[in-house]
């Protein structure tokens, strides 16, 4: 059983440059969520998916956008890099909203020089 | 803006001791969670507590929830080299949208 699996693991960008972090999850979850780790600041909401077919900002939405492709896979597009979403993406999956535990996948890791 | 603050941010102690982390939050909730990140890792989930519950255990691990103090705090009993690693704090709030605001985490050290 997988659970969630991001992919990239790892990428380096150049600022300007755009990229998709993709993530699916195996465990027929309704909802789905894109956090950011910086240091000192624990995780941080981006984007986050209800349902298939829906999607909210979370705190730190500016320069993101997210796609809820099917119930599986929830994707987070970067248009245009820029240093300072240098960081450690997650995404997570949970059975419902707010009162079940979330999952996590291990993170890609994405520097923008 | 962060909603938990965790204390202390560091922890070092021997193994077989126990690990007490706190975590203090703003606002009213729907639950409380509480995760481990290992090094390189994604966050696991721990342990779950519910506004209306004052204590939960799983395991070596037990977790309080003071609603009137706005606190929570986690206990590892008996801790071992393997429970090195970082623990957050995570809020839901009451209108259940099913976001989650994190604390900025608390990093144990168990050395053997």
């Amino acid at each position: 059983n997988a659970g969630v699996t991001q992919t990239p693991k790892f990428q380096v960008l150049k600022t300007g440059q755009s990229m998709t972090l993709q993530c699916a999850q195996d465990m027929n979850h309704n909802s789905m969520y894109w956090y950011r780790q910086d240091p000192g600041m624990g995780l941080r909401l981006i984007y986050y998916s209800a349902s298939e077919g829906t999607t909210d900002k979370g705190e730190v939405p500016n320069g993101y956008n997210v796609s809820r492709l099917n119930k599986r896979e929830f994707s987070l597009r970067l248009e245009s890099a820029a240093p300072s979403q240098t960081s450690v993406y997650f995404c997570a999956s949970s059975d419902r909203q707010g009162d079940q535990p979330q999952h996590f996948g291990d993170g890609t890791r994405l520097s923008i020089l | 803006s962060q909603q938990g603050e965790e204390d202390p941010q560091a922890l070092s102690i021997q193994e077989g001791e126990n690990a007490t982390m706190n975590c203090s939050y703003k606002t009213s909730i729907n639950n409380l969670q509480w995760y481990r990140q290992n090094s390189g890792r994604g966050l696991v989930h721990l342990i779950l507590i519910r506004s209306n519950e004052r204590e939960k255990h799983s395991g070596r691990l037990r977790v309080t929830l003071d609603t009137s103090k706005k606190s929570s705090s986690l206990l590892i009993t008996a801790s071992r080299a393997a429970d090195t690693a970082s623990y957050f704090c995570a809020t839901a709030k009451p209108s259940n949208t099913g976001k989650l605001i994190f604390g900025q985490g608390t990093t144990l050290q168990v050395k053997p």
